[in-house]
């Protein structure tokens, strides 16, 4: 199995909803991260984690909160957001080590908030 | 903050040109990656290169990694409409976890 599973693929919220993105992988990687890309541009790392630790949050507002209950699953909570925060989240995984920067990616979430 | 200079940003070429992708940086790379996004999806892996001078082919896609480790191109011969997408280089060479990406190529190649 080398893939990596994302639900939903689509979500609309408002911005006082409480909503959350789930990830799940069974590669057996133990690095997983969420990105964030807007339309035609690279993607942003927001947050990874390294053995089920967050070990990177590139200061992303509260209002994401990301959570990794086991070495398989990636959430990304979601909280109060701006319609600027509209764009598709992207979860990767990896192996750690010397692997490390060479990702898979799901097919993302496209999230719009209104 | 390390930079990958990535050129040209948008590429509309009619079926069966040639490209030539640029990945430019001024710092040493230990390892760069070729990604290709098609719309409505993830970046896909296309291949890695570790070593400078490498040069890896992929079908119609060759990858050259430069001596110095700095820069990479892919070339794309006898294009098609399936190879439409965001072409994205990725570079580490700093700390575990944080690649530099590219800013991108969008290609569309016309039928």
């Amino acid at each position: 199995d080398t893939e990596v599973t994302q639900t939903p693929k689509h979500l609309v919220m408002g911005m006082t909803n409480k909503k959350s993105l789930k990830c799940e992988q069974h590669m057996g990687h133990r690095a997983m991260y969420w990105y964030k890309q807007k339309a035609k541009k690279p993607p942003e790392l927001m947050f990874v984690y390294s053995y089920e630790k967050l070990s990177i949050n590139e200061s992303v507002p509260s209002r994401f909160s990301p959570e990794c209950p086991n070495s398989s699953l990636l959430n990304l909570h979601l909280h109060a957001l701006q319609p600027e925060d509209s764009a598709l989240y992207l979860c990767a995984s990896s192996q750690v080590g010397s692997g490390a920067n060479v990702l898979t990616f799901g097919a993302g979430s496209r999230l719009t908030v209104l | 903050t390390q930079l990958l200079e990535q050129s040209p940003q948008f590429l509309s070429i009619q079926e069966g040109e040639n490209l030539t992708v640029y990945c430019n940086s001024s710092s040493v790379f230990s390892s760069l990656q070729w990604y290709r996004q098609e719309p409505g999806e993830g970046p896909v892996l296309l291949v890695t290169v570790v070593t400078g001078g490498e040069v890896k082919k992929l079908k119609r896609l060759t990858f050259q990694f430069g001596d110095a480790r700095k820069d990479s191109s892919l070339h794309i011969t006898a294009a098609q409409p399936g190879d439409t997408g965001l072409y994205l280089c990725a570079a580490s060479g700093g700390s575990n976890y944080k690649l530099t990406f590219g800013k991108g190529t969008l290609l569309t190649v016309n039928p």
